[in-house]
C-alpha cells in the first residue's frame, strides 16, 4: 500500500518568505509526528498529533513554526519568515496507534528546505 | 528530557565482518528502542526494535541488546554486506508520557569489499 508521502520534496525559499510543507500519512494512522533533520544529524522532534489534536509541540524551535492537522489526516507544517538556520530536511512520520503504545513510526521521504 | 548518545560516528568494516554500534540513554523511564537505517537521500527505515521488558532480540543478521541498568543498547550486524552501508540511528522513547523518538547522532557504516 501507499506509504507516507510529503510534498514538495525540495523547497528553496528566500530568507523572510513563508513556506508550507505537506504530509500525507498512511491512511488510518492515528499518530503523526514532524521531525527536523539537519545535515549530518539525527532527526529532532518538532511536534506530535493524535488524530486532529496537537498533543505535544515542545520541539517547535520558535513561534515562527506552526503545524496543523485539522481533519486528523493530512498535516501541514508552516514556517513563517524563514531564516537560514531553518534549512534542513523536514520528516513526517505516522503510526497506527496513539500514546502509551509502542509501534513503528513510518517515515516519509522528507522535504529538503533550503533558505537562501 | 531524554538524551541519546551514539558511538562511533563512523565505522568501516570489511565485507563479512561484524559491526557493533552502541548507544546510551539518560531517561530511565524510556521503554522503547528502535534502530533506523537511512541511505543517502532516503527516508529512515526501521530495521529492528526492542522493548524494555526484553534483553535481546535477533532478526537474521541483525541483533539488538539492551541493558536497562546501565542504560545501554547496542546494534550488532553479522556477516556484513555492501548493501549494509548506510547511516544507522538509534532512538529512545518513553511511551508512558509521549511517543516521540529521541535519536542519536548516527553512525555511518561503510562495508568495503
Amino acid at each position: 500500500g501507499a506509504g507516507v508521502s510529503q510534498s514538495p520534496r525540495y523547497k528553496v525559499a528566500k530568507r523572510g518568505q513563508d513556506v508550507a510543507l505537506r504530509c500525507d500519512p498512511i491512511s488510518g494512522h492515528v499518530s503523526l509526528f514532524w521531525y527536523q533533520q539537519a545535515l549530518g544529524q539525527g532527526p529532532e522532534f518538532l511536534t506530535y498529533f493524535q488524530n486532529e489534536a496537537q498533543l505535544d509541540k515542545s520541539g517547535l524551535p520558535s513561534d515562527r513554526f506552526f503545524a496543523e492537522r485539522p481533519e486528523g489526516s493530512v498535516s501541514t507544517l508552516k514556517i513563517q519568515r524563514t531564516q537560514q538556520e531553518d534549512s534542513a530536511v523536514y520528516l513526517c512520520a505516522s503510526s497506527p496507534v496513539g500514546l502509551a503504545a509502542t509501534y513503528e513510526q513510518y517515515f516519509g521521504p522528507g522535504t529538503r528546505l533550503t533558505v537562501t | 528530557g531524554e538524551n541519546v548518545e551514539q558511538h562511533p560516528s563512523t565505522l568501516s568494516v570489511q565485507e563479512g565482518d561484524s559491526a557493533v554500534i552502541k548507544c546510551t540513554y539518560s531517561d530511565s523511564a524510556s521503554n522503547y528502542f528502535p534502530w533506523y537505517k537511512q541511505e543517502l537521500g532516503k527516508r529512515p527505515q526501521l530495521i529492528i526494535d526492542i522493548r524494555s521488558n526484553v534483553g535481546e532480540k535477533k532478526d537474521q543478521r541483525i541483533a539488538v541488546t539492551l541493558n536497562k541498568t546501565a542504560k545501554h543498547f547496542s546494534l550488532h550486524i553479522t556477516e556484513t554486506q555492501p548493501e549494509d552501508s548506510a547511516v544507522y540511528f538509534c532512538a529512545a522513547s518513553n511511551t508512558g508520557t509521549a511517543s516521540k523518538l529521541t535519536f542519536g547522532t548516527g553512525t555511518r557504516l561503510q562495508v568495503t569489499l
